[in-house]
């Protein structure tokens, strides 16, 4: 089945510790997004990518960074996660023909 | 103000009843409404799409889009208790990437 992949799906990492995430899709999506939930809050967008083009959200701190290597794999790097950190991230990917964001199971981060 | 309220819930129904969950929005410059369904510690999943007022029905699902009020309605009939989740709603435009959520109604249905 085609579909969005989240790897790893807990991820506990250290107060000031670089850390990546990753997502890849198998559905041939020209769009990519990384979101970031808190608890009981929405989704919020922090970046996405259109094929190569990256656009970043004018309120995403510098300390969150991505790379798309190729259509199908797209990585978001904490360069010095804070306990504020501490969050569900979410991959969403789109094709052209449609709106339609469909999303993988998520990360779950936790700052130590 | 938000630009997509939602009542956070919980909201708790009997097996077998009429939900309705709702959401106003704010931004008139929205085109396009989803909602989706999320379990506990699981991602979002997409469940309607609407392009323009008016409804849309799939199975038990019926979503329910009034512009001229801002307001946005998801019903579920016969609910089950698989049904039992957070529910997102979320609006855009065409042109930006942005989908703006709402906050989310926690459901919670008895068996």
């Amino acid at each position: 089945d085609a579909m969005v992949i989240q790897n790893p799906r807990y991820q506990v990492t250290q107060f000031g510790k670089p850390v990546t995430l990753s997502c890849s899709q198998t559905l041939n999506h020209n769009v990519m997004y990384w979101y970031q939930q808190k608890s009981s809050q929405a989704p919020k967008l922090l970046f996405h990518y259109y094929d190569k083009d990256f656009n970043n959200e004018a309120d995403t701190p510098d300390n969150f960074q991505s790379r798309r290597p190729n259509t199908s794999f797209c990585f978001l790097d904490i360069r010095s996660p804070g306990l504020g950190d501490a969050a569900m991230y979410l991959c969403a990917t789109r094709g052209t023909d449609s709106y339609e964001q469909y999303f993988g199971p998520g990360t779950r981060l936790t700052v130590t | 103000q938000k630009e997509v309220e939602q009542d956070p819930g919980p909201l708790s129904v009997p097996e077998g009843a009429i939900v309705s969950l709702n959401c106003t929005y704010s931004n008139s410059a929205f085109q396009y409404f989803m909602w989706y369904r999320q379990y506990s510690r699981k991602g979002p999943e997409l469940l309607m799409y609407t392009y323009s007022s008016g409804n849309k029905e799939d199975g038990r699902f019926t979503a329910q889009v009034d512009k001229s009020s801002k307001y946005i309605s998801l019903f579920i009939r016969d609910s089950q208790p698989s049904d039992s989740a957070t529910y997102l709603c979320a609006g855009g435009n065409f042109g930006n990437e942005k989908l703006t959520f709402g906050t989310g109604t926690r459901l919670t249905i008895i068996p």
